[in-house]
């Protein structure tokens, strides 16, 4: 297996533009998760699905993310309008019976 | 200005030495544990796991011991080697679904 696979790997982009985050996670594993990582706040979860269903979004930061997951095998995490304050490493990770295989991040900078 | 980060704890040693590193978990309710491994520049990396019906692991130069009396859970690592550098983070699990609650990190430096 691949692993998980997250897209772009860099994103650089200006404030007020809208920035996709995508995922694919490992193949038959049912929930997924997604983490933003920053030097002051170390790693946060941000929303989680089971079974392509969101379950707890309470760490999302505000409307200004949003995430999907329209099937088994994708999901994204959208920013719009982007803030200089979003830029940090974005982590998507997949799971069965518990434990979470990371992808390897999308490092996002907002200028 | 001088940025204000997070102060992970720093535990450096010698090349071939043993490493532990320790962890306080927060509820005495979970019952499985992840040490996970992050490297510069990739995502955390599962190392070892152990569920609450044990005290011990081992895998290949890893054991996790786990000590819920006092809610402490550890990560020794033998002969540590430079490429074991990084940042160790445990995770527990604190409900019947699969959401993890991480530490906060302990960097790993290993001197030549």
């Amino acid at each position: 297996d691949a692993g998980v696979i997250q897209s772009p790997r860099h994103e650089v982009t200006e404030m007020g533009q809208e920035v996709t985050l995508r995922c694919k996670p490992i193949s038959g594993h049912d929930y997924l998760f997604w983490y933003r990582q920053t030097m002051m706040r170390g790693l946060e979860l941000l929303i989680y699905f089971n079974n392509n269903v969101p379950i707890d979004d309470s760490g999302m930061p505000e409307d200004r993310f949003s995430a999907k997951m329209p099937n088994a095998s994708f999901s994204t995490l959208k920013i719009q309008p982007s803030e200089p304050r979003d830029s940090a490493v974005y982590f998507c990770a997949s799971s069965y019976r518990g434990t979470q295989y990371f992808g390897p991040g999308t490092r996002l900078l907002v200028l | 200005g001088e940025s204000v980060g997070l102060h992970l704890p720093t535990l450096s040693v010698q090349e071939g030495d043993n490493s532990i590193i320790n962890c306080a978990y927060s509820n005495s309710a979970s019952d499985y544990f992840i040490w996970y491994k992050q490297e510069s520049g990739k995502g955390p990396q599962f190392i070892i796991d152990i569920r609450s019906n044990m005290d011990k692991r081992q895998g290949q130069r890893v054991t996790v011991l786990l000590n819920k009396t006092v809610k402490h859970l550890s990560l020794q690592i033998a002969a540590t080697q430079p490429g074991d550098s990084a940042v160790y983070f445990c995770a527990e699990n604190t409900d019947a679904g699969n959401m993890l609650t991480f530490g906060g990190g302990t960097r790993l430096m290993v001197k030549p």
